[in-house]
């Protein structure tokens, strides 16, 4: 079974540029995150999707950046302009449906999107 | 919201020796506490995980340890190899319904042969 693709690997961009990063998640599952890793801590939650809906984007910052899940499958994650905090990894992670808090579904993180603004 | 800590940040020990991670949280009705392992260039992926109705769990080389009245949990990996040479994450759920993890700093360790 293929795991969470994402892609580019690696980007690198300047300052005010645009930028989009892409997710395909673990067939069938129906829950999608968007995830901010910076360098030396743990990830940080940006958005998460229950199928096409966007179900907790409290610390995505809305002014720069946006996702969308067409068709509660792919995502992309975009951030325009960029600025130079933004440099980090971007994970993108999938799982069968939360069930609540009594029932947790394992999530399965693809390999990330490095982003380096200059 | 949730609060996590996790020390050391980096623990460095002998092929054979074992290796103890803790963690504290903040949030007493927490009741879910995944560890993470990531490699280099890779995402996180699920070790083990402990819920809060058992104060521990082994899968082969590795365990996990919850006291719930000290708000704390462990990650104990016995016969310490090379490719165990990675960064491990705990997490707790944030508050609310939903399993949104809050990962602590991470701990760096490195197993030299």
């Amino acid at each position: 079974e293929a795991g969470v693709v994402q892609s580019p690997r690696y980007k690198i961009i300047e300052k005010k540029q645009p930028v989009a990063f892409w997710c395909n998640p673990i067939s069938g599952h129906n829950t999608l995150y968007w995830y901010r890793q910076n360098l030396g801590q743990g990830p940080e939650l940006l958005i998460r999707y229950e199928n096409e809906e966007a179900v907790d984007d409290s610390q995505l910052p809305k002014d720069r950046f946006s996702a969308e899940r067409l068709k509660g499958v792919d995502s992309t994650l975009k951030i325009q302009p960029a600025e130079l905090g933004d440099s980090a990894v971007y994970l993108c992670a999938s799982s069968l449906d939360q069930g609540g808090s009594s029932s947790y579904n394992e999530q399965f993180f693809g390999p990330g999107t490095r982003l380096t603004v200059l | 919201g949730e609060n996590v800590e996790q020390h050391p940040s980096t623990l460095s020990v002998q092929e054979g020796d074992s290796a103890v991670i803790k963690c504290t949280y903040s949030d007493s009705a927490s009741n879910y506490f995944p560890w993470y392992k990531q490699e280099l260039g890779k995402g996180p992926q699920l070790i083990i995980d402990i819920r809060s109705n058992v104060g521990e769990k082994k899968d082969q080389r590795i365990a996990v340890t919850l006291n719930k009245t000290a708000k704390h949990f462990s990650l104990h990996i016995t016969e310490t190899q090379p490719e165990d040479s990675a960064v491990y994450f705990c997490a707790a759920p944030s508050s609310g319904g939903s399993y949104i993890p809050t990962f602590g700093r991470g701990t760096s360790l490195i197993v030299h042969p």
